[in-house]
């Protein structure tokens, strides 16, 4: 079994400061691991995901994230936000199996304040 | 592409009354899932379908729920009968079967149901 543990429910910051936004994982496996946003009244959209390879992995929008296996974890950042990045943040993980369902966090808020 | 599809965006229902919710996903995807989002209890995998036929129906929270996937291009969410607790968002996700999809879902923008 999976698990994805994101301790941070709220991040508040100002605009153009940098942020993370921290995601734990749990499995016993290989894994798959993405990042999506949803923006208010809307659906989730993918934002960024780490198959394999350079464990810095670049998304939408100037977010970047880093896997790191012997901490098992797959951080969000972005140097500096802006009011639009205001939105819930979910990490997710899948096993490499194909037809494997993805196990989602509990979310993150992120407001951006002026 | 036109992305995955669901109706209606908004539904506002008395509580007793049935609710039917549908999805259609990406054309050539071949799994579908529906989840349900809420306050409480955050994003929640409700039931996934692989090939049209339901694989794990493991979080439908009771009997009163039922989905179908009738053919690649279709699928339906029911709440017989319906209850103020059921309010939430409910979205509908598909995924590419391609082994380079990579398990990614894409998801539609969702149902919010409000049951009075």
């Amino acid at each position: 079994a999976q698990s994805v543990t994101q301790l941070d429910s709220q991040v508040p910051v100002f605009e153009e400061a940098p942020v993370e936004l921290r995601c734990n994982y749990s499995s016993s496996v290989s894994v798959y691991l993405f990042w999506y946003v949803q923006y208010p009244n809307q659906g989730l959209q993918l934002l960024l995901k780490y198959l394999s390879g350079s464990t810095l992995v670049k998304g939408i929008n100037g977010f970047e994230a880093e896997f790191n296996k012997s901490q098992t974890s797959f951080h969000l950042r972005k140097p500096s936000v802006h009011i639009s990045d205001t939105a819930e943040y979910f990490c997710a993980v899948t096993n490499t199996g194909t037809a494997s369902k993805l196990t989602f966090g509990t979310g993150t808020r992120l407001q951006v304040t002026l | 592409d036109a992305g995955v599809i669901q109706s209606p965006r908004h539904e506002v229902t008395e509580m007793g009354q049935e609710v039917t919710l549908r999805c259609k996903p990406i054309s050539g995807h071949n799994s579908l899932f529906w989840y349900r989002q809420t306050m409480m209890r955050g994003l929640e995998l409700l039931i996934y379908f692989n090939n049209n036929v339901p694989i794990d129906d493991s979080g439908m929270p009771e009997d009163r729920f039922s989905a179908k996937m009738p053919n690649a291009s279709f699928s339906t969410l029911k709440i017989q009968p319906s209850e103020p607790r059921d309010s939430a968002v409910y979205f509908c996700a598909s995924r590419d079967p391609g082994i380079r999809s990579y398990n990614e879902q894409f998801f539609g923008p969702g149902t919010r149901l409000t049951v009075l």
